[in-house]
């Protein structure tokens, strides 16, 4: 199957600081990306849809000011959480599809856990 | 809008059959996914189904009753690699996205 590759896998970032996570699909283009989010034995709840060249499309609830997605080219999608503060500590994961079709397959990436001392 | 309703957690043992029930409610139906997550780990695939009745995989097998908005995974000859948390998933229309259920956890005991 196609493959998602989504880096760092973990991290541990001060208060108040920004992180950078990236999400590449390594050998298809993605026109869509998708990013979840991921509390301690829940489910994944859907944070913003990325569509390359266009501005992502947040979910009702999520801050678009303060979790900036750009997807840059048909292959990398990156998701900026700013000024982050504990509570936006959890696992953030992206999901790729390599078609178009509504019984296309969804590819995740490893996950980046994420914690805000 | 959707929602996927599963059971919280179920247990098991080695060697057992284990059924993982997802009820739906969407506006607009494009078929329905399973996935598993083991803890840490990202969700892979594991089966759709866009019409009603079986498909089987291996071990794995998953129904679909469209009339009854509702659908199971089946796993049989369990092992103690397949504990983990099993999601059933549906795209909304033009599958811009994909909502995942409540998830199950799975716990497979010797």
């Amino acid at each position: 199957g196609a493959v998602v590759s989504q880096h760092p896998s973990w991290v541990i970032c001060k208060s108040g600081t920004s992180v950078k996570i990236e999400c590449r699909s390594l050998d298809f283009q993605a026109t869509t990306m998708f990013w979840y989010r991921q509390f301690p034995k829940q489910s994944l709840m859907l944070m913003a849809t990325s569509n390359e060249g266009s501005k992502a499309t947040y979910e009702q609830g999520v801050e678009k000011d303060k979790f900036l997605i750009n997807h840059a080219s048909l292959t990398l999608s990156t998701l900026t959480v700013t000024s982050a503060h504990p509570e936006d500590s959890s696992f953030y994961i992206c999901s790729a599809r390599e078609g178009s079709g509504v019984n296309t397959e969804a590819f995740f990436g490893q996950g980046t856990r994420l914690t805000v001392v | 809008g959707q929602s996927l309703e599963q059971p919280s957690e179920v247990t098991a043992v080695e060697g057992a059959i284990v059924q993982i029930n997802c009820t739906y409610q969407t506006s607009g139906f494009y078929g329905l996914s399973w996935y598993q997550q083991h803890d840490g780990g990202a969700p892979t695939f594991l089966s759709y189904n866009a019409l009603d009745g079986l498909e089987e995989t291996g071990r794995f097998s998953s129904f679909l009753s469209r009339s009854d908005s509702y659908g199971y995974l089946l796993l049989q000859e369990l092992q103690m690699k397949d504990s983990a948390s099993y999601f059933c998933a549906v795209p909304n229309t033009g599958f811009q996205k994909l909502v995942f259920g409540t998830g199950t956890r799975l716990l497979v005991s010797p």
